[in-house]
């Protein structure tokens, strides 16, 4: 499709577990772009990528998140040993650039810690 | 400190009526506004936004103004329908390390449109 498209769009997964999030941006977007969006929040941002390189991860809570984007594309977001705090819906956006147009969203993964 | 403020969680008005949402920031560098709306169980959608160089921004039924000077703006829908009705997020952007500019979010107002 022409959008950005994320899967799964839920995840259960048990405190501990390790959990990896896909995004496909739309196709020519270099900037790529996670947020965190709880309950009755805003999103928040976490981590931007220009084309393969992570310029800005200065949202990522702990080191138990890593993002990565390794050809310029596709990207996934980890997060290791899961806790309750990290339920959450996680949002993926891309956009021509990093400094012009508005950023387009994905669905979202709705990520529940049991 | 939330730095983009939506200080009303919901708002009921009238189909054809005029709906009017507000949003407040705190950071004066911020130099660019949008307007997302976002149905449940779908990500936000991209409505519209304006330059801080800018006051006024117009795109069909929606309008966005901007007050500088009160670190405010404000979207306009007119006439409101009832598929108007959503959660909408004002947001600022936000230059960031590597020179990206990150979006910082309000928390949203639930807008329900009444047929």
């Amino acid at each position: 499709g022409a959008g950005v498209s994320q899967s799964p769009r839920y995840k259960v997964a048990k405190r501990g577990q390790d959990v990896a999030l896909r995004c496909d941006p739309i196709s020519g977007h270099v900037s790529l772009f996670w947020y965190q969006q709880a309950l009755g929040q805003g999103p928040e941002f976490l981590t931007y990528f220009q084309n393969e390189a992570q310029l800005d991860k200065s949202g990522l809570p702990s080191d138990r998140f890593f993002a990565e984007r390794p050809e310029g594309s596709v990207s996934t977001l980890k997060i290791q040993r899961t806790q309750q705090e990290d339920s959450a819906v996680y949002l993926c956006a891309s956009s021509l650039s990093g400094t012009g147009g508005p950023q387009h969203f994905g669905d979202g993964t709705r990520l529940s810690i049991l | 400190d939330q730095q983009v403020k939506q200080n009303s969680p919901s708002l009921s008005v009238q189909e054809g009526r005029i709906s009017i949402l507000n949003c407040d920031y705190t950071n004066s560098m911020f130099d660019y506004f949008l307007w997302y709306k976002k149905y449940p169980a779908e990500g936000p959608t991209f409505l519209i936004s304006i330059s801080s160089i800018k006051d006024k921004n117009e795109d069909g039924r929606f309008t966005v103004f901007l007050n500088k000077s009160a670190k405010h703006l404000s979207l306009h829908i007119v006439p409101s329908q009832p598929g108007d009705s959503a959660v909408y997020f004002c947001a600022a952007k936000e230059e960031t390390q590597g020179g990206s500019e990150k979006l910082v979010f309000g928390k949203g107002t639930k807008l329900t449109v009444n047929p």
